[in-house]
């Protein structure tokens, strides 16, 4: 089983707020992920990185920001918050010795902005 | 670009039935290919992957696919489904040397008693 984590799994929060969602893995993988899961089940690239000190864009513009000051641990952050950020978030991070051929994926947390 | 599509949103079908997913991707240079599973309220699971060799790759749960590089597809299959099989299913793929894993856009699959 993976050992990857994401917290809260589910967050109900007002219009203007500032979230963090954590994903934390003990796997010690150096390439982490972003996904947006839409309602209707299709999941956008939003956020990689390829080690600590390292973020890059995804395929899927997003007003939320990410950061990897350590190797276990990929947070995402939205400063202010907004129903159009309401959607399901799944982190993930994949194993150098496979060739990063097999990514490992947190139960997501569901974000409703209200 | 590469771009990769399921082309059926849902699949009802009977418990005990046999069942096809359909995946189709489009790349002119090698890719790695990827079935994964959603359960409810879950994360994605590996079914299984095809990065190269044997054309037909078993995985977990008793499904398997078939990469097809002329017809650009990598269907999967389960021989006789059962009630724990109702999920999302989503096939993806990595183009060789690039960095991405890009996924289809799901199908969900609902197995009738």
């Amino acid at each position: 089983e993976a050992d990857i984590y994401q917290t809260p799994r589910y967050l109900v929060i007002g219009t203007g707020k500032k979230i963090t969602l954590e994903c934390s893995q003990t796997m010690g993988h150096d390439k982490m992920y972003w996904y947006q899961q839409d309602p209707g089940m299709e999941l956008h690239l939003i956020h990689y990185s390829y080690g600590v000190n390292s973020t890059e864009k995804g395929d899927l513009s997003s007003e939320s920001t990410v950061s990897r000051i350590r190797t276990e641990h990929f947070p995402l952050t939205l400063e202010s918050a907004r129903p159009s950020h309401t959607s399901q978030y799944l982190c993930a991070s994949s194993d150098p010795g496979q060739g990063h051929t097999e990514a490992f994926f947190g139960q997501g947390t569901r974000l409703t902005v209200v | 670009a590469q771009s990769v599509t399921q082309l059926d949103s849902q699949v009802p079908v009977f418990e005990e039935a046999p069942v096809e997913l359909r995946c189709n991707y489009s790349s002119s240079v090698s890719v790695y290919l990827f079935w994964y599973v959603q359960y409810p309220n879950q994360g994605l699971q590996l079914l299984l992957k095809y990065l190269s060799g044997s054309t037909l790759v078993k995985g977990i749960n008793g499904f398997e696919a078939e990469f097809n590089k002329s017809q650009t597809s990598f269907h999967l299959r389960k021989p006789s489904v059962h009630i724990s099989d109702t999920a999302e299913y989503f096939c993806a793929a990595i183009i060789q040397g690039a960095q991405k894993l890009v996924f289809g856009q799901g199908t969900r699959l609902t197995i009738n008693p």
